[in-house]
């Protein structure tokens, strides 16, 4: 397996502008998890998604950012409009999601610059 | 709400000298505590978890305890290389959760050679 698969890896984007992220978890995996790391605020989850649904949003910071996950293999963080404190580095991650807790596996990142 | 506290924030030690990270946590039906490495620019990366039913487990020069009663658990590198420089972070499960995982907030360790 190719592991979490996250693109773009880099994002330069000016303010105003939607960023979108997508994220391809490990195949099997039923949790996904997207998370936002900064030197301030260490590393946040966003939301979690279990067999497709969200089960937990509440962090996401405000109505800027929305996220989905049409079908098992894919997922997509949306940021819109996007302004320069959204800079940071976001991770998005997957585990087996049973009842049986497992390690998460972190795809490489994308890098979001908002300028 | 769910809470994990990581000491230090920095550590920095002599090659080959131990270190030790400790984290607290909150919720007492925690049951999974893992630890991730991350290195500059790069991913975070599971080194060693342990799960409730035991206090202790190792794998080569790192080890983690576990104090249920105390909620609190460590790990532990022996033998530090400059190789083991960077963040380290500890994490919990939480309750009723299919995953789900509350991280501290990371330590920065630094190991000179």
């Amino acid at each position: 397996d190719a592991g979490v698969i996250q693109s773009p890896r880099h994002e330069v984007t000016e303010m105003g502008q939607e960023v979108t992220l997508r994220c391809k978890p490990i195949s099997g995996h039923n949790s996904l998890f997207w998370y936002r790391q900064t030197m301030m605020r260490g590393l946040e989850l966003l939301i979690y998604f279990n067999n497709n649904v969200p089960i937990d949003d509440s962090g996401m910071p405000e109505d800027r950012f929305s996220a989905k996950m049409p079908n098992a293999s894919f997922s997509t963080l949306k940021i819109q409009p996007s302004e320069p404190r959204d800079s940071a580095v976001y991770f998005c991650a997957s585990s087996q999601g049973d009842r049986r807790m497992d390690e998460q596996f972190f795809g490489p990142g994308t890098r979001l610059t908002v300028l | 709400g769910e809470n994990v506290e990581q000491h230090p924030s920095t550590l920095s030690v002599q090659e080959g000298d131990s270190a030790v990270i400790k984290c607290t946590y909150s919720d007492s039906a925690s049951n999974y505590f893992p630890w991730y490495k991350q290195e500059l620019g790069k991913r975070p990366q599971l080194i060693i978890d342990i799960r409730s039913n035991v206090g202790e487990k190792k794998d080569q020069r790192i080890a983690v305890t576990l104090n249920k009663t105390a909620k609190h658990f460590s790990l532990h590198i022996t033998e530090t290389q400059p190789e083991d420089s960077a963040v380290y972070f500890c994490a919990a499960s939480i309750r009723g959760s299919q995953g789900n995982l509350i991280f501290g907030k990371g330590t920065k360790l630094s190991v000179k050679p």
